[in-house]
């Protein structure tokens, strides 16, 4: 079993949609929870982090659920130019050593 | 200018051929990192180091060494590459601070693609 899993899609939606993206993680004592973003052919960079109370950011909302070990990602009224993929990422202890990365989550936003 | 720089940014090589990935950084940070990304795997975490004296293992080590010439710069290397090692290769700095919201975030390079044949 991989240690963060998250659905590939693709997602394809329309603009002004609503779509969720879910995470699960395998290591209970997870400390650290992250969403990144890497565009087609480009390099991932830093969406989010994910707190424990949730946390909002504009359009893009983040939850946590350690009781589950599942981490969400909420995106509302999606642009265009929100397409990517999206990456879970948990980090096991309290440094950036041990990152574990999801495969990612394709989304594609369609006029 | 990028913060991380890669280069090359593509390599095709041939099998048993060694390989150098170089990475330099213009973000003062003390860590820096080596990952490759494959299709469906995500990122997995080949070396990193903390500080110029200071080379660690991660978690896909083998096959694989790096020097770290400077708090700028941080190579990696295939001594003698393998059609498996085919993949996006990226370097990454961080700089957790001793703030209590410091995320360690990851600055990424924008990739190394390498293809061994």
């Amino acid at each position: 079993r991989k240690e963060v899993e998250q659905d590939p899609g693709p997602f394809n939606v329309p603009e002004g949609a609503t779509v969720a993206f879910n995470c699960t993680y395998s290591n209970s004592a997870s400390q650290s929870f992250f969403w990144y973003r890497q565009d087609c052919r480009k390099e991932p960079k830093l969406l989010m982090s994910v707190y424990s109370s949730g946390n909002e950011d504009g359009r893009f909302t983040a939850q946590l659920n350690r009781a589950s070990q599942y981490i969400s990602l909420l995106i509302r009224d999606s642009k265009l130019s929100d397409s990517a993929t999206y990456l879970c990422v948990v980090n096991p202890r309290d440094n950036n050593n041990d990152m574990r990365f999801g495969a990612g989550t394709r989304l594609t936003v369609k006029p | 200018d990028a913060d991380v720089t890669q280069t090359p940014r593509n390599r095709i090589t041939k099998t048993g051929k060694r390989i150098m990935l170089e990475c330099s950084q213009t973000k003062g940070h003390d860590r820096m990192y080596w990952y490759r990304q494959d299709p469906g795997l995500g990122l997995r975490l080949i070396y990193y180091s903390f500080d110029v004296k200071d080379i660690n293992k991660g978690e896909i080590s083998d096959g694989y060494s790096v020097s770290r010439q400077a708090q700028a710069k941080f190579s990696l290397s295939l001594e003698s590459a393998i059609p498996n090692q085919t993949a996006l290769y990226f370097c990454a700095t961080s700089d957790p601070g001793l703030a209590e919201d410091d995320t360690g975030e990851l600055f990424f390079g924008e990739g190394s693609r390498l293809t061994v044949l």
